[in-house]
């Protein structure tokens, strides 16, 4: 079983301050994924990362793929109050066959106060 | 747009009586999924199909149901909500691309329910 820890679980910060979130494995991933959530909405995905070491912004966003495809982090510049909501990170399944999961970590419910 | 739909976006129902909530795709996707989310958690996978090939999670309750008449549509039928079954109930599509590899997971914007 494929096991994904996100961390931190929960973090308020200023707006304008910057932060990183994680999300770690002791399994090899072939694709990892981002998303955030606002309340009363679906998960909205923000970005995919395949390959090992790989590195994409979008805006104030960065997110980054181990180079084992192991784990992912997702940093904030000058986060902003519209950036409040639940971010979860999503491995695809390595293995060939029959899998169509994804395994989801726990999730960061980031506040971001004006 | 393509997108995936989800009706209604609130149900209420009371204790004990059926439920179905529905899922449509624009997307041509040939995986849907069913999640069920609490409070500020992350999605727990109840079931998905791969076209018509149902595949239950373990630790889903015999009490939820699906069914997928075609590509586009998808139910999840509840036979006999609980206190414990309120929550969002998010659909999800994404493609299969072949070789163990799979497309991002397109959510819809989730059921809320309520269980009187």
């Amino acid at each position: 079983t494929q096991l994904l820890e996100q961390s931190p679980q929960f973090l308020s910060i200023q707006e304008g301050e910057n932060l990183t979130v994680y999300c770690n494995s002791s399994s090899v991933f072939s694709s990892l994924q981002w998303y955030r959530q606002e309340p009363g909405e679906g998960p909205v995905l923000l970005v995919t990362v395949v390959t090992g070491g790989e590195v994409k912004k979008l805006k104030r966003l960065t997110f980054q793929f181990g180079d084992a495809r192991k784990d992912s982090s997702l940093h904030i510049t000058a986060a902003q109050p519209g950036d409040t909501g639940l971010y979860l990170c999503a491995g695809g399944p390595n293995s060939g066959g029959s899998n169509y999961k994804l395994t989801f970590g726990k999730g960061t419910l980031l506040t971001v106060n004006p | 747009d393509a997108m995936v739909i989800q009706n209604p976006r609130y149900q209420v129902t009371q204790f004990g009586k059926p439920v179905t909530l529905s899922c449509s795709q624009t997307l041509n996707h040939n995986v849907m999924y069913w999640y069920q989310q609490k409070s500020s958690q992350a999605p727990k996978l109840l079931f998905h199909y791969y076209d018509k090939d149902f595949n239950n999670e373990a630790d889903t309750p015999d009490n939820f149901q699906s069914r997928r008449p075609n590509t586009s549509f998808c139910f999840l039928d509840i036979r006999s909500p609980g206190l414990g079954d309120a929550a969002m109930y998010l659909c999800a599509t994404s493609r299969f691309k072949g070789g163990g590899a799979i497309d991002e997971q397109f959510f819809g914007p989730g059921t809320r329910l309520t269980v009187l």
